[in-house]
């Protein structure tokens, strides 16, 4: 069975510059997390969705941040415009239902901001 | 609000030897308690879980008994081997459908031949 798959894996950009990761969530999976992931930190949740519905984004910067999840599968996190601070490891995960059920995580995206 | 402390790393050791990984934390409630590792240029992966005062989860030979009185999760394992070699997050979980992690900074591993 596949496991959750993002891209890119890596991704360098030029601060104010606009950068999107995407993220495919293992099949039948229905909830699916974003977390960013500083330097010698662990992961923090930006938002969470069951199914199409973003249920917890409180940590997410609405000012530069955005994500969807169309059709309640695949996800994009996008970041417009990039900021230096930005430079981090961009997570995603998904589990079959909120709560204690497993949560299962990419590879992640290691982004780098000049 | 939540919180997860681990012990400040790296950790090295010798193959065979034994460990112990310190996480302590603090949280309302009776949350869930968890420890994930990360092996180099993979994804984060559960490695054991506990969901309730004194219970032991335990996978690959590691341990982790939850210690509601001293509010604390350390992973344990008496005999390392070079595949180890990972960073190691505690982490917990308030119980309910609106819950998530909270993880601690992480500890990397090294285990020396």
């Amino acid at each position: 069975e596949a496991g959750v798959v993002q891209s890119p894996r890596y991704k360098i950009i030029e601060k104010k510059q606009p950068v999107a990761f995407w993220c495919n969530p293992i099949s039948g999976h229905n909830t699916l997390y974003w977390y960013l992931q500083n330097l010698g930190q662990g992961p923090e949740l930006l938002i969470r969705y069951e199914n199409e519905e973003a249920v917890d984004d409180s940590q997410l910067p609405k000012d530069r941040f955005s994500a969807e999840r169309l059709k309640g599968v695949d996800s994009t996190l996008k970041i417009q415009p990039a900021e230096l601070g930005d430079s981090a490891v961009y997570l995603c995960a998904s589990s079959l239902g909120p709560g204690l059920e497993t949560q299962y995580f990419g590879p992640g995206t290691r982004l780098l901001v000049l | 609000g939540n919180s997860v402390t681990q012990m400040e790393g790296p950790v090295t050791l010798s193959e065979e030897a034994f460990l112990t990984i310190n996480c302590t934390y603090t949280a309302t409630g009776y949350p869930s308690l968890f420890w994930y590792v990360q092996y180099p240029g993979e994804g984060l992966q559960l490695l054991l879980k506990a969901t309730k005062a004194d219970d032991k989860g335990s996978n690959k030979g590691f341990e982790a008994t939850y210690r509601k009185e001293t509010t604390s999760f350390h992973l344990e394992k008496g005999s390392v081997q070079v595949s180890d070699s990972a960073v190691y997050f505690c982490a917990l979980s308030d119980t309910g459908a609106n819950s998530k992690l909270t993880f601690g900074k992480g500890i990397t591993l090294s285990v020396r031949p």
